[in-house]
């Protein structure tokens, strides 16, 4: 199985600033045959389900904001919320889809400072 | 819109049996592959089962084979897991999510609202 590590485990951001998560897989999950990264990124508010935000590593899914971005490749990702907003505060998980089983990573908690 | 909505949860014993349901809308059945994702009390995610859309081919996670099964009515739209002798550590919400292609090469575009099994005396 693919292990994904999230760092940090939490993390507290003033509104306005940035926040970043890394993510990295324990083999590569860069697809050659198309150089696509199979890296997903997931929200998760309280008491509800998670919310896809960004996949191939670095597109995001329709409508979400463009404070949040995805980047990396190979085993090493990063997702960044430029400008950290109250709506913000969540769990964040990594999940990797370029094998069986798919794994997701143990979250990361972001608050606000 | 995607609509997905599970029902089916619910307190049962240790080696009870429970079957899921999952209704889907918004989308055609047919074309994505289906998976359970579960999520224990205070815990992180934890993907279950996958069934594809093209051949119906199935997989799932070593905690849960041999003792769950998924399954998809395509004329009702809707997707199974049927659980048989359950522990305590299968206790988790259990989200149906749609990929957003027809096999587990793909990521969990839509989520349901997730269903609460929990499995104690």
């Amino acid at each position: 199985d693919i292990v994904m590590t999230q760092s940090p485990d939490s993390l507290a951001v003033s509104l306005g600033e940035r926040a970043t998560i890394n993510c990295k897989t324990s083999q590569s999950v860069l697809y050659s045959a198309n150089n696509k990264n199979y890296l997903a990124w997931y929200q998760q508010k309280p008491r509800q389900p998670p919310k896809l935000l960004i996949y191939r590593a670095s597109t995001r899914e329709s409508g979400v904001p463009d404070r949040f971005s995805g980047s990396g490749s190979g085993t090493d990702f990063t997702l960044t919320i430029s400008s950290l907003q109250a709506e913000d505060v969540a769990v964040y998980y990594c999940q990797q889809y370029y094998g069986t089983p798919p794994t997701f990573g143990g979250g990361t908690k972001v608050e606000i400072k | 819109e995607v609509q997905l909505l599970e029902s089916g949860g619910g307190l049962v014993q240790p080696g009870g049996s429970l079957r899921l349901s999952c209704a889907a809308s918004g989308f055609t059945f047919t074309r994505y592959a289906m998976t359970w994702v579960r999520q224990a009390p205070g815990r992180g995610l934890e993907w279950v089962s996958t069934i594809s859309s093209s051949d119906g081919s199935t997989y799932y996670a070593d905690s849960v084979k041999g003792r769950f099964t998924i399954s998809r009515d395509i004329s009702k739209n809707t997707l199974y897991l049927q659980m048989n002798s359950l522990r305590a550590e299968d206790t988790a919400l259990y989200y149906c999510t749609k990929l957003s292609g027809g096999n587990y090469l793909y990521y969990f575009d839509y989520w349901g609202q997730g269903t609460l099994v929990t499995v104690s005396s």
